[in-house]
Formats: structure tokens, sequence, C-alpha cells
């Protein structure tokens, strides 16, 4: 099983801030990467797929980058909407997910 | 706008089986164009894709979960369902439904979880 590793398990930044969250795989997965929002109570929200390609109607300050077994999910601006727990997950053997960021209000 | 909800027993026994549908609306089960999933995520902890299904009935599962699981499909109640048996513990968590996309675009591959259900909390416990 390949083992999605994130970090930081949390990070704190300020409204306007840019974040930078990372996401590492145990072995390459190429760029079948994918990044999803998760928001209390709520279900996740696809963000990002092949490692930097935005969903529909994902705001542009979401971008994703990397390939192989390093990636990185940055938003560049954080809105106060943006505060919520970010997952990868990979698809290229398999599906495994990661076990999440918080990105909490400094 | 497509849209998925849970339903089932919140509460299962210790070695019984687990059963979820998972109804679908505005837009077809059997259109052939997607997988249909099933993901859960216990508390406090990230997410474990379960198994997929086609319209058609062809399945997959996640290896982890040793054969306990079953997925299967409703065409005329545009419905799918989950099973899984032996429940413990380790089981309780939120089960989300959700519709798999499996393609290439533009040569970018996508193997993703596009619309997902609200989600619908199992706990298991005698």
């Amino acid at each position: 099983e390949i083992v999605m590793t994130q970090s930081p398990a949390t990070l704190s930044v300020s409204p306007g801030e840019r974040a930078t969250l990372s996401c590492r795989a145990s072995q390459s997965v190429s760029s079948n990467l994918a990044w999803y929002q998760q928001k209390p109570g709520q279900a996740p929200r696809l963000l990002i797929y092949g490692a930097s390609t935005r969903a529909t109607g994902i705001p542009a300050r979401f971008s994703g980058s990397g390939s192989g077994t390093e990636f990185t999910l940055t938003i560049s601006s954080l809105q106060s909407e943006d505060f919520a727990v970010y997952y990868c997950q990979q698809y290229n053997t398999w599906r495994t997910f990661g076990l999440g960021t918080k990105v909490e209000i400094k | 706008q497509l849209q998925l909800q849970e339903s089932g027993p919140g509460l299962v026994r210790p070695s019984e089986t687990l059963s979820l549908n998972c109804s679908v609306s505005g837009g077809s089960i059997s259109s052939g164009l997607y997988y249909w999933a099933w993901i859960r995520q216990p508390p406090g902890k990230g997410l474990e894709w379960i198994g997929s299904t086609f319209y058609s009935g062809s399945t997959y599962y996640n290896p982890s979960l040793k054969s306990r699981a079953t997925i299967s499909v409703d065409k005329s109640k545009n419905r799918f369902s989950l099973r899984l048996n032996s429940v413990t513990a380790a089981d309780t968590a939120v089960y989300y439904c959700s519709r798999h996309t499996s393609s290439m675009v533009q040569g970018v591959i996508m193997d993703i979880f596009d619309y997902w259900g609200q989600g619908t909390q199992v706990t298991v416990s005698s």
C-alpha cells in the first residue's frame, strides 16, 4: 500500500497570507495525485487532480505542484473560507489518502 | 446538479453486517460514464476508500478490507449499496458515497471523487 504523509499536521496562517502544504508518497505516484478540502461537518470537496489541474469552479489562488513522491498545495492568499482540513490522495496504485493538514487561523 | 444521499442504520452490533444505501439524483447511475464509490472516515482520522462499482456490477475493493465489503447496484432505483460484514469497533466511521470519475482529459489522468453525499455516521457497539 502506498502511504501518503502530509505535513505539517497543523498550519497556523493569517488571512491574506500564503499557505504551503506538503504531501509525500512512500513510492512514486507519477502525477496521479489529488487534493481535497474538508470543512467541519461537511464532505470533502475536490480541489486539484493530476497534481496541478484545478477542478471545475476552484479559485485560482489554489495551485498544486510536484510529481513522483513530493507534492505541494499552495493557497496564495488565504481567505476566511479556506480554513479547513486538506487531504492529498494518490490514485497511481489503488487509492490512498493522507491524514490531512489542518489550516487554522493564526 | 448531481446529488447523493446515504441512508441506513446508525448503530450496528459487533460481528453483524453494516448495510448502507446511496440514492443518486440529478443523474443516472447507468450512464456508463462513472464509477460509484464508498469512502469512510473514522472519528478524528483520515479518509479510507472502501471500493467502487460500475453500473454493470463490476466492482473492486480496497484490499485492506479483506473481502468483508460488498458493493452492489440497483439500476431500477438509481442507487448503490454497501454491505460490510463482521464489523468491529474499528468500523465506526462516517460513511460517504461518492461519484468516482476515472478518465483522461487532455492528457491528464483523473481518478477522483468529485461528488459526495453528506455522509452518515455508523457506530459499531453492543
